[in-house]
């Protein structure tokens, strides 16, 4: 199994430009979760999805969108990229049943 | 929601000393309490957890107590290495699967 997998590993924006985070697992898990790690500020929820086609906002859900059309993947979009969204982005995905979360490598974003 | 505090944000020890990171959540629905670890450019992993029908857990040289009426936990790591070097952060959860993380702790274990 590959695991919780995410690309890209590193991204640079501008201001104003839209992309999308890719996170993918292949573990059959129900619970999949976007989470932000800011120096000091330990990982916040963005947005999370019990099962496809059910998310839901997480703790610092604005200015992401989320879409869970399969069990497998579970993108991050972000609309207009704003400096304040620079960060590490992790995505997470926890069996039904189950606790422990399984955390992507990351993705490292910047915005200009 | 859940809210979970964790102390300290920085914990610097001689190899071989004892660290002890201390974590309170508010909800006390919350039933399980996980610790990660997060090494250098790393993704977090689970190093323990404890449920609240538990007061202490083991695993070799790591160890959690719970104190459920007094909302707070503690991840214990004896005789430190280097290689224990990294961020930890506490978690509290329930039943949506979707713990809520602590800021975490840097840990700075010196040889």
């Amino acid at each position: 199994n590959a695991g919780v997998t995410q690309t890209p590993k590193f991204q640079v924006l501008k201001t104003g430009q839209s992309m999308t985070l890719q996170c993918a697992q292949d573990m059959n898990h129900e619970y999949m979760s976007w989470y932000r790690q800011d120096p000091g500020m330990g990982l916040r929820l963005i947005h999370y999805s019990v099962g496809a086609g059910i998310t839901d906002q997480g703790e610092v859900p604005n200015g992401y969108n989320v879409s869970r059309s399969t069990t497998e993947d579970f993108p991050l979009r972000l609309l207009s990229a704003a400096p304040s969204q620079t960060s590490v982005y992790f995505c997470a995905s926890t069996q039904n049943g189950a606790h422990e979360q399984y955390f992507g490598p990351g993705t490292r974003l910047t915005v200009t | 929601g859940e809210n979970v505090e964790q102390h300290p944000s920085t914990l610097s020890v001689q190899e071989g000393d004892s660290a002890v990171i201390k974590c309170t959540y508010s909800d006390s629905a919350s039933n399980y309490f996980p610790w990660y670890k997060q090494e250098l450019g790393k993704r977090p992993q689970l190093i323990i957890d404890i449920r609240s029908n538990v007061g202490e857990k083991k695993d070799q040289r790591i160890a959690v107590t719970l104190n459920k009426t007094a909302k707070h936990f503690s991840l214990h790591i004896t005789e430190t290495q280097p290689e224990d070097s990294a961020v930890y952060f506490c978690a509290a959860g329930g039943g949506s699967y979707i713990p809520t993380f602590g800021r975490g702790t840097s840990l700075i274990v010196h040889p």
